[in-house]
């Protein structure tokens, strides 16, 4: 099964709003990244959290790690139509041999 | 964006034949990833490689070969097509092992299509 689990699957907001995202996962962790997939594209890394930090941000992006319930969020700040994407989390679990990756959360950004 | 090509973008097949996708790299990276991308499953690690010749499985690596003779090329051979590897075809990067706190960086997909 997978590692890490988003919630939720789908989210339309308009644009200027924000938007945030939840992740789940199961085992211990190195980190924990976020990426975002624009449709037909690959995946682009967005931001990467330390399992000994618990908030990061990276322009207009705020991740949190709560190592203790297993989650992490995703807040995207003042939301643009250029931000509709897909955004998955994936984790760098200890004594694994490479990323998971939940299953992702659909974001539609009305202009 | 990071130097990586795979080819073909699309492909669309017959059951029962041989398929080779290509993941070309210009970073010079050592470590290499195929993964497979589904509705409802988000990716899943076909095969790893961490060096020239240096492959292993992951979890869900049956009816999957690879092979890199070149640090810059990874193969991913489908030896006898079947219906339920339709899929998106994703390869990844990383200059440094899992553990390492690095992101991987990912080609734009291989679409494949078995009828």
């Amino acid at each position: 099964s997978q590692q890490g689990e988003e919630d939720p699957q789908a989210l339309s907001i308009q644009e200027g709003e924000n938007a945030t995202m939840n992740c789940s996962y199961k085992t211990s962790i190195n980190n924990l990244q976020w990426y975002r997939q624009n449709s037909g594209r690959g995946l682009v890394h967005l931001i990467l959290i330390r399992s000994n930090e618990r908030e990061k941000h990276s322009g207009r992006l705020r991740v949190t790690l709560d190592t203790s319930k297993k989650s992490s969020s995703l807040l995207i700040t003042a939301s643009r139509a250029a931000d509709t994407a897909s955004y998955f989390c994936a984790t760098d679990g200890t004594g694994r041999r490479a990323l998971t990756f939940g299953s992702g959360t659909r974001l539609q950004v009305q202009p | 964006d990071a130097g990586i090509t795979q080819s073909p973008r699309h492909k669309v097949t017959e059951t029962g034949t041989p398929v080779t996708l290509r993941c070309h790299q210009t970073e010079n990276h050592r470590y290499m990833y195929w993964y497979r991308q589904d509705p409802g499953h988000g990716l899943r690690l076909i095969h790893y490689s961490y060096g020239v010749k240096d492959t292993d499985k992951g979890e869900v690596s049956d009816g999957y070969s690879v092979s890199r003779s070149k640090t810059e090329d990874f193969l991913l051979t489908l030896e006898s097509a079947t219906s339920s590897q339709t899929s998106v075809y994703f390869c990844a990067i990383s200059d440094r092992e899992i553990g390492s706190n690095q992101p991987q960086h990912f080609g734009d997909g291989t679409r494949l299509s078995i009828l």
